[in-house]
């Protein structure tokens, strides 16, 4: 059984550009979640893929968006960013529905913005 | 909103002590969750505890979900070398029930 896997692992981009960031589910999760983890910092919630629309978001602004693809994978995007993107963004899979449903995290990719 | 505040904030102590941390919350939550997350790795889930007063072990840990819903706790016997890294308390946050909020983290450091 694979586990979570994201890529890239480490990231360095300037202020106002933009990035793509990529996760592949583990085996049997449909469901995908993506938080953010500023330094010395709990993860964040940005949102939730489910069934390739977006089931769920926290409070981040429209730049950031996702995607998710018939295989389960997902995709975070970043527009114009800002030197406050700058942290670990951390992908997780589950089963959906319930909290009772455990979440894979994987290794994450460290993002620095310049 | 929502607001997990963990402690201690760092904690370090020698081989073979226990360990004691604890969340407490802003709101009542239902479900607690506590993770462990090393260096360059994503959160781990240790324990999950799903009712007030519930007590739960896995191993050297033993995690209980306060009587009141606001707060958790989270203790670590006799610790050992690889018991090291941050301590995440979590649980379903306003945005939907399994959409979890992470505490700020306790992190275990042993001295040698």
């Amino acid at each position: 059984e694979t586990g979570v896997t994201q890529s890239p692992t480490h990231l360095i981009k300037t202020r106002g550009q933009q990035v793509t960031l990529r996760c592949s589910s583990q085996s049997g999760h449909n469901t995908v979640s993506w938080y953010q983890q500023a330094l010395g910092q709990g993860p964040q919630f940005i949102f939730q893929y489910y069934r390739e629309e977006e089931n769920g978001r926290g409070n981040f602004p429209p730049r950031f968006s996702g995607l998710q693809f018939p295989n389960y994978s997902s995709e975070l995007n970043v527009n114009a960013l800002e030197l406050d993107d700058s942290a670990l963004y951390l992908c997780a899979s589950s089963l959906p529905g319930t909290v009772e449903n455990e979440q894979f995290f994987g290794p994450g990719t460290r993002l620095t913005v310049l | 909103g929502q607001q997990l505040n963990q402690s201690p904030q760092s904690m370090f102590i020698q081989e073979g002590e226990d360990v004691s941390m604890n969340c407490t919350s802003s709101s009542i939550f239902n479900t607690w969750l506590w993770y462990k997350q090393d260096p360059g790795e994503g959160p781990v889930l240790l324990i999950a505890l799903y009712k007030a007063g519930e007590l739960t072990s896995n191993g050297r840990l033993t995690a209980q979900f306060g009587i009141t819903r606001k707060d958790s706790f989270l203790n670590i016997s006799a610790s050992i070398p690889s018991d090291v890294g941050i301590y995440f308390c979590a649980g379903p946050s306003n945005f939907g029930n399994e959409k979890l909020t992470f505490g700020t983290g306790t992190r275990l450091t042993i001295i040698p």
